[in-house]
Order: C-alpha cells, then structure tokens, then sequence
C-alpha cells in the first residue's frame, strides 16, 4: 500500500520569500511522485512529476521539487512566491509500473501568500 | 477545449434522489479515473477504466454506486438512493498509457440536502 504524508495543512509565506511545501511518501516499490495544484472550483493541474532520472524535477511557475529516496521526501520549492501562487497544493504518489497507475494524493496544504 | 470536461458541474439533489455525472476525456486517452474529494481531504480513488473494462474499483465504491464507459469513450458515475455522506466534488482524470499524465477535469460538486 501507498500513502502520503503532508504535514501542516497550511502554509503562509510573504511575497517573495521562499515557499516550501514538505511532503514525505511511503510506498513498497518504486515510487512515481507527482504535486498537483488546485485553485478554489477547479479541478487539479500537474505542477511537476518524478518518474526516472534527475532527482531534481523542475515544473510550472517556477516551482521544483527533489526526489530523495533516504528520506522518502519529495517537498515542493519556489525561491520567490507571488500572490497568483495562492492555491491548494497536493502531492501523490502511484505505482511504478503498475497496471492501473492510480494516484494515492495526500490531504493537501493551502498556501497563503500576504502582500 | 482539447483538456477533460464533465458535466455539470454543480449538482444539488435530495437525499434518496439518483444522479449521473459525465466525464468526457481527452480524445486519445485510453485510460479513464473517478476520483472522489471531501472538503480538506485530497482525492481519493473511486474507479479506473481501460478502453471499456472497468479494471479496478476501490472499496469506497459502494453498491449504490456504479460507473460504465461505453465504448471507451465518455464515462458516466451514477449514484443512487443519495445520502448526505456522498456530498463532495467528483473528479474525472484521463491520461495515455504508460507513464501518461493524468489529466483532471473541473470536477462536478455534488450536495445532497
């Protein structure tokens, strides 16, 4: 079984700090990692996503995230955030390889940026 | 639009009352997800479809639930005899096979009264 950890339901950071939004996985295979973003009355769109190679994904927006299999974490970075980045931010995690490449999603943090 | 639509995409209903929610993907994807999403949760898998085969169904999918995909095209998730616990969004994804994206719609908001 497939699970995510995302600690802290919400974030708020000022414009232009840093964002870091921290998401840890458990998973028995080989994971493939996703962060998915939602904004209020829409539905989900891909950030970025780990599936093979560079551990070091770079996404939309400016946002990029690490693969780090020791620590089972795959956290979310932006060095600058802007007001336009305020949104739910979820991570998941599926099966490499498996048949039906579900995604198991964590229960999301809300990021607020303060002008 | 080329992205994943459903239909609607607000539904109010009363308790008791049956609903069917439309998906429609994106035109090439083979491969077809319901999920569901309660306020403050992230989604959860409902069912998954290859082509016309439903291959998978989580266990969150009750008897009163039930999801067809003719034809391997659009896909449609009934639920029937609602109950207050069924209100959340219901979200559709499509993605090519293998390490394809999955592609989600705007998602339909379900509130049963």
């Amino acid at each position: 079984a497939q699970s995510v950890t995302q600690l802290g339901s919400h974030v708020s950071v000022s414009e232009g700090a840093l964002v870091l939004l921290r998401c840890n996985y458990s998973s028995s295979v080989p994971p493939y990692l996703f962060w998915y973003v939602q904004y209020p009355n829409q539905g989900l769109q891909l950030l970025l996503k780990y599936t093979t190679g560079a551990t070091l994904v770079k996404g939309i927006n400016g946002f990029e995230a690490e693969f780090k299999k020791s620590e089972t974490s795959f956290h979310l970075t932006k060095p600058s955030a802007h007001m336009s980045d305020a949104a739910e931010y979820f991570c998941a995690v599926s099966d490499r390889g498996g048949a039906n490449s579900k995604l198991t999603f964590g229960k999301g943090i809300t990021l607020s940026v303060r002008p | 639009d080329t992205g994943v639509s459903q239909d609607p995409r607000h539904k109010i209903t009363k308790r008791g009352q049956n609903v069917t929610f439309r998906c429609d993907p994106i035109s090439e994807h083979n491969r077809l997800y319901w999920y569901r999403q309660t306020l403050g949760q992230g989604p959860e898998f409902l069912t998954y479809f290859q082509n016309e085969a439903q291959l998978e169904k989580s266990r969150l999918l009750s008897d009163r639930f039930s999801a067809e995909r003719p034809k391997g095209s659009f896909s449609t998730l009934e639920i029937q005899r609602t109950e207050q616990g069924d209100s959340a969004m219901y979200l559709c994804a499509s993605r090519q096979g293998g390490v394809g994206t999955q592609y989600f719609g705007p998602g339909t908001r379900l509130l049963v009264l």
